[in-house]
C-alpha cells in the first residue's frame, strides 16, 4: 500500500513570494490533515478535511494561507505572500473515517515539505 | 481546549539505560492517546496507542499505560538502543472528527 505522498520535499523562496505544496493521501482515507511544524515544536494543525469538506481550519492564517481538496482525494496548500515566520516543515497526514470499522485513530504522515523563507 | 504536555528534552542516555518520557494531557471525556516517533529525516509514525483507561500500548519494547486518574501516558523502555534516537511526540485524539493534538516533542539521544 502506497503511503502519503508530498511534494516538493524542499522549497526555498523569498518573503512575499508564493508557494504551493501538494499531498496525495493513502487511497480510501477520508480525512486529510495539514500540519505546520516549526523547528523544535510539535505539529500544529492548520486544516482538516473530511472528504472535500473542511472540518477545522481555526488555526489557518486565512489572510495568506489557503487549502483545497476539490475531489476529496489529493490536496494543495498555498501560501501567498510568504513571511519569514512561515519557515517550517509542512506535514500532510491522512486517516480513515472515524465511523469506519477499520478506523484506528492512527494518522499516517508523509515525509513533509520543508519551506525556507529568506 | 485539549492540550498535551511533555517533558522537555533533549534527553541523553547511554545504551541499555531505562527510558521514561513523561506526558500529561487535558481533555474532556475519554480521548485516545498516542505516541508518535520521528526518526531523523523521516516523517512521523505511530509508535503505540491506547484507547481507554488502563489500556497499555506497546511496540518495539516501548510501553505506555493510559492513566485516567493522573491524566498521564508516560512512555517507557527498559533498555534503549542507539537506533531509538529520535523525537517522540505524545498526542491525543478527541471527538467524532478525530481532531489530533500533539505535544511539543521530546528529543532522545542514545549514546553507545
Amino acid at each position: 500500500e502506497a503511503g502519503v505522498a508530498q511534494s516538493p520535499r524542499y522549497k526555498i523562496i523569498e518573503k512575499r513570494q508564493s508557494v504551493a505544496f501538494w499531498c496525495n493521501p493513502i487511497s480510501g482515507h477520508a480525512t486529510l490533515y495539514w500540519y505546520q511544524q516549526i523547528l523544535g515544536q510539535g505539529p500544529k494543525l492548520l486544516i482538516q478535511f473530511q472528504n472535500n469538506g473542511v472540518v477545522d481550519d481555526s488555526q489557518l492564517p486565512k489572510d495568506r494561507f489557503s487549502a483545497e481538496r476539490l475531489k476529496g482525494v489529493d490536496s494543495t496548500l498555498k501560501i501567498q505572500p510568504a513571511k519569514l515566520e512561515d519557515s517550517a516543515v509542512y506535514l500532510c497526514a491522512s486517516s480513515s473515517r472515524y465511523s469506519d470499522r477499520k478506523a484506528t485513530g492512527e494518522l499516517f504522515f508523509g515525509e513533509g515539505s520543508r519551506l525556507t523563507v529568506l | 481546549g485539549d492540550s498535551v504536555t511533555q517533558m522537555e528534552g533533549p534527553v541523553t542516555l547511554s545504551e541499555e539505560a531505562f527510558l521514561t518520557i513523561n506526558c500529561t494531557y487535558t481533555a474532556t471525556g475519554y480521548p485516545s492517546l498516542f505516541w508518535y516517533v520521528q526518526y531523523p529525516g523521516e516523517g512521523l509514525q505511530l509508535l503505540l496507542k491506547a484507547t481507554k483507561a488502563d489500556d497499555k500500548g506497546s511496540n518495539k519494547g516501548f510501553e505506555a499505560t493510559y492513566r485516567k486518574e493522573t491524566t498521564s501516558f508516560h512512555l517507557e523502555k527498559g533498555s534503549v538502543q542507539v537506533s531509538d534516537s529520535a523525537v517522540y511526540f505524545c498526542a491525543l485524539t478527541h471527538g467524532g472528527y478525530q481532531k489530533v493534538t500533539f505535544g511539543t516533542g521530546t528529543k532522545l539521544q542514545v549514546i553507545p
